[in-house]
């Protein structure tokens, strides 16, 4: 079973750029369908991205998704408040009976 | 509008049994996947399983297998999870989440959420 990484935790300020990665042991991400969830303070989550780099409807085109080998990464520019969240990222693993696996989130602070 | 309600927090003691519930509403229910995910207090999402109402098509994370049962009653649109004997482990906030496909690459992911049920086992 393929296990994501996060890094715990990321920062930046007001209109910065940062980049969030999720990399895979076990198995090639870039032979996933990974998806980026935020989850603002004390509400459920919420997709940001999906199918690597697909944005559904309402989200800003400040997120933006990649993948690449045994990773992906979550790109926020124009960083605001609001921003201030804990991240996901989740890869399909179809290897057995099929499950979305999670990485372990990353804390974003905006400072 | 796509709603996914879920039912109110629960305080339960340890061996006690457990149904909450997760109904869905602005979208037609046998066409989507229902899942459950766990989030233990100031920890990550767990995937836990997964259900299909149209004909309860149903997959758990092996994690999760033979811990809880997850079902749905698609006459009333309204999928659920039940513990038969709480653990204090089992206190966490759950959330279902709504999913257009397992396969499709356009519809794998959790496109709606509920707002949680948080579950409390304590003596």
């Amino acid at each position: 079973q393929s296990v994501l990484t996060q890094p715990p935790s990321a920062s930046g300020t007001p209109g910065q750029k940062v980049t969030i990665s999720c990399s895979a042991s076990g198995s090639n991400i870039g032979s996933k369908i990974v998806s980026w969830y935020q989850q603002l303070p004390g509400t459920a989550p919420k997709v940001l991205i999906y199918s690597n780099n697909q944005r559904p409807s309402g989200v800003p085109d400040r997120f933006s998704g990649s993948r690449s080998g045994t990773s992906a990464s979550l790109a926020i520019s124009g960083l605001q408040s609001e921003d201030e969240a804990d991240y996901y990222c989740a890869a399909w693993d179809d290897s057995l009976i099929g499950q979305e696996i999670f990485g372990g989130g990353t804390k974003l602070t905006v400072l | 509008e796509v709603q996914l309600v879920q039912s109110g927090a629960e305080v339960k003691k340890p061996g006690e049994s457990l149904k909450i519930s997760c109904k869905g509403s602005g979208f037609d229910f046998t066409n989507y996947w229902i899942g459950w995910v766990r989030q233990m207090p100031g920890k990550g999402l767990e995937w836990m399983g997964i259900i299909y109402p149209r004909d309860s098509d149903t997959r758990y994370s092996p994690s999760f297998q033979g811990q809880v049962t997850i079902s749905a009653d698609k006459s009333i649109s309204t999928a659920y999870l039940q513990w038969s004997s709480l653990q204090a482990s089992d206190t966490a906030m759950y959330y279902c989440a709504r999913r257009p496909s397992l396969v499709a690459v356009a519809g794998n992911y959790f496109d709606y959420w509920g707002q949680g049920t948080l579950v409390t086992v304590s003596s």
